[in-house]
């Protein structure tokens, strides 16, 4: 047990469908991130949140939004995509951002856009 | 950005056999960490490392700063070994961590 939490695992959407994903962590830590896990190519940073504050956008598609309510939770909300956003999407979290802090990822959730 | 390449990309290996994996990042790092990722997607951190060597039961890991170079060692490999193992660089400044593509392990019986 990892001690973060990613739902659904699974999510097929069409393109004009608007979804949500979800992460909740229990480890207490301050800080959470989104990364996209593309087929042959290496984990993507999407969005950072620091103590609730976005402190990284990697040139994310406005298609993608996050969404941090508390230092527990994180959302990435979709809407329109694009076929060649399907890929596994990963939440992590660690003790704060900025650092080399160990960061401990969630299981995913596999999108696929049709 | 800190290109951070792997080798080999793919590696088999029989049971009981000893695997070394490398990694090597273009730019200075405050960190450098193991992960390990088994089909299915779930990644668990392995080690976390800024200088010497860290042992985990069967595992090793090493690093060299001056070198820019870190190796991650498998002693007495076993099949539930078997997974993608990816070495991430943790720059100076910034947040992000960069990711190598990773290897793909797979210890046969």
């Amino acid at each position: 047990e990892t001690g973060v939490t990613q739902t659904p695992r699974h999510l097929v959407m069409g393109m004009t469908n608007k979804k949500s994903l979800k992460c909740e962590q229990h480890l207490g830590h301050n800080a959470m991130y989104w990364y996209k896990q593309s087929a042959k190519k290496p984990l993507e940073l999407m969005f950072v949140y620091n103590f609730k504050e976005q402190t990284e956008n990697n040139s994310v598609p406005s298609r993608f939004s996050p969404e941090c309510p508390n230092s527990s939770h994180l959302f990435l909300h979709l809407h329109t995509l694009q076929p060649e956003d399907s890929a596994l999407y990963l939440c992590a979290s660690s003790t704060q951002a900025g650092g080399p802090y160990e960061q401990y990822f969630g299981p995913g959730t596999r999108l696929t856009v049709t | 950005k800190n290109e951070v390449e792997q080798s080999p990309q793919n590696l088999t290996a029989q049971e009981g056999e000893f695997i070394t994996i490398n990694c090597s990042y273009s730019v200075g790092i405050s960190a450098l960490h193991w992960l390990q990722q088994h089909p299915g997607g779930g990644i668990v951190s392995l080690f976390m490392l800024s200088s010497g060597k860290k042992k985990h039961g069967r595992l090793i890991a090493t690093i060299n700063i001056q070198e820019k170079h870190s190796s991650l060692h498998i002693t007495a490999s076993h099949p539930r070994d078997s997974a993608v193992y990816i070495c991430a660089a943790h720059s100076n400044s910034g947040y992000a961590l960069n990711f190598g593509k990773g290897t793909s392990l797979l210890v046969t019986p």
